[in-house]
């Protein structure tokens, strides 16, 4: 069974930018989580959403944003870049939002903003 | 979610038993405690989680005390594939999928 799966691995975008990224979850698994990995802030919660429909939110700005496919693909967007914005930004899989299902992580998208 | 504290690094002889210790004093009893850990430049692994039992699974041991202020990550025959960064994490069930990472321990293996 394929993993999960991130697109872009690379992103190199300038200041006031904005960006969109990709999550392909597990086939079967409904829930998809992401997170921001910063050298100074370590790995942040930044929104996990499951059937179409945001479960949980993390302290992000409103910069950050995302969304659920019905196909339970999942995307995030950050607008208008700040230098603080680079950073490795992983999914995660899962099968139901309860907690109880192991989550899968993907390779992240490691974004630098110049 | 409960705090946890892990030593910021760890060193291991290859072939040995790796042992990571974590402290989560605040836990509540509701709350299971997990490890993930993260191989460089890859996403997070899940490990193993626990409630107050002892846990074995085919990649490790969680061995949590009788008052569940601390646990126990055991690798038993640690191979350089296993130099990584542990995470340890508390959490409750029935509330999302959110993981609460701290700053982890950095385990090496050294042949």
């Amino acid at each position: 069974k394929a993993g999960v799966t991130q697109t872009p691995r690379y992103l190199i975008k300038t200041r006031g930018q904005q960006v969109t990224l990709s999550c392909s979850p597990i086939s079967g698994h409904r829930s998809v989580s992401w997170y921001q990995q910063t050298p100074g802030q370590g790995l942040q919660f930044l929104f996990e959403y499951f059937s179409e429909t945001q479960r949980n939110k993390g302290n992000f700005p409103g910069r950050f944003s995302g969304r659920q496919f019905s196909n339970s693909r999942s995307e995030m967007n950050v607008s208008t870049l700040e230098l603080g914005d680079s950073a490795l930004y992983l999914c995660a899989s899962s099968f139901s939002t309860s907690g109880y299902n192991e989550q899968f992580f993907g390779p992240g998208t490691r974004l630098t903003v110049l | 979610d409960a705090k946890t504290t892990q030593p910021t690094s760890m060193d291991c002889a290859e072939g040995r038993a790796a042992n990571l210790p974590c402290n989560h004093s605040t836990i509540s009893g509701n709350e299971y405690v997990y490890w993930y850990r993260q191989i460089h430049s890859q996403g997070p692994q899940y490990i193993i989680h626990g409630l107050k039992n002892n846990e074995t699974n085919e990649m490790a041991s969680l061995i949590i005390t009788e008052d569940r202020k601390s646990s126990t990550l055991i690798l038993p025959h640690a191979t350089l594939r296993d130099t990584a960064v542990y995470y340890c994490i508390v959490r409750v069930l029935n509330a999302g999928n959110m993981l609460t990472f701290g700053g982890g321990t950095r385990l090496m293996v050294k042949p």
